[in-house]
């Protein structure tokens, strides 16, 4: 069974970097063709893909973010982090992790229960 | 900067057919963009019923379908029931430096 879970602050200050982590169960994050992405999704409003993450280390980026975001994984602990800097309002926000098999051919299959991010002073 | 536009809203009576679409700002969508959608209900987390055009998860309704239509992405709801009432996104993907680009969605009210 394949389970997702995100977490991190629920409150960030502007200015300051956010970390997320996602902890996996169910699969391994060093098999082949095994993929994590991050996607999120502010209040009322729509998905926005963020970073994804391949079980070789390749990595993928939003364009438009591609300069404040950096995606990590440890194996070892089934564990793939995000980091973003720069943290503004506008960037509070559901951030979900999600897997997948290639998220082209196979899409985002399994997706967490997401995490709220609010940034204010 | 790349934009994927959906209906902003549908609505469709019980029982009926829907047809929601999906388009690319940079033509045409191609099974190259490999299309998905994704449902989410109020207050839930989203999941993904359709993927790579038509390919649908074990978990996906026999009721839901994808396709591509007149140049467009579409998903289509034959027998809709109450339940189908979320709202649904569609995501293209193009290519590794671009990534993923998901649309404004769509609320579908039944």
């Amino acid at each position: 069974q394949i389970t997702l879970k995100e977490s991190g602050p629920t409150l960030v200050k502007p200015t300051q970097t956010l970390t997320l982590t996602c902890t996996v169960s169910g699969f391994s994050l060093s098999t082949t063709g095994v993929g994590v992405g991050w996607i999120r999704q502010p209040p009322g409003k729509a998905l926005e893909w963020l970073a994804l993450i391949y079980w070789d280390d390749d990595k993928r980026y939003s364009p438009s973010l591609r300069s404040r975001l950096t995606i990590a994984k440890d194996t070892s602990k089934k564990q793939v982090v995000l980091t973003m800097t720069n943290m503004d309002p506008v960037d509070t926000a559901t951030y979900y992790c999600a897997h997948t098999l290639g998220i082209a051919a196979a899409g985002l299959d399994y997706w967490g229960q997401g995490t709220l991010v609010a940034v204010s002073s | 900067q790349t934009v994927v536009t959906q209906e902003p809203s549908l609505t469709v009576s019980p029982g009926g057919t829907v047809t929601l679409t999906c388009a690319s700002s940079t033509g045409a969508v191609t099974t190259d963009y490999y299309p998905s959608w994704v449902q989410q209900k109020p207050g839930q987390s989203p999941r993904t019923l359709i993927y790579s055009t038509t390919n649908k998860n074990s978990w996906t309704p026999a009721r839901f379908s994808g396709s591509l239509l007149g140049g467009k992405a579409a998903l289509t709801l034959s027998g809709v029931q109450p339940e189908d009432e979320a709202d649904y996104y569609c995501m293209l993907y193009y290519g590794d430096v671009q990534g993923v680009v998901f649309g404004g969605g769509t609320k579908l009210t039944v």
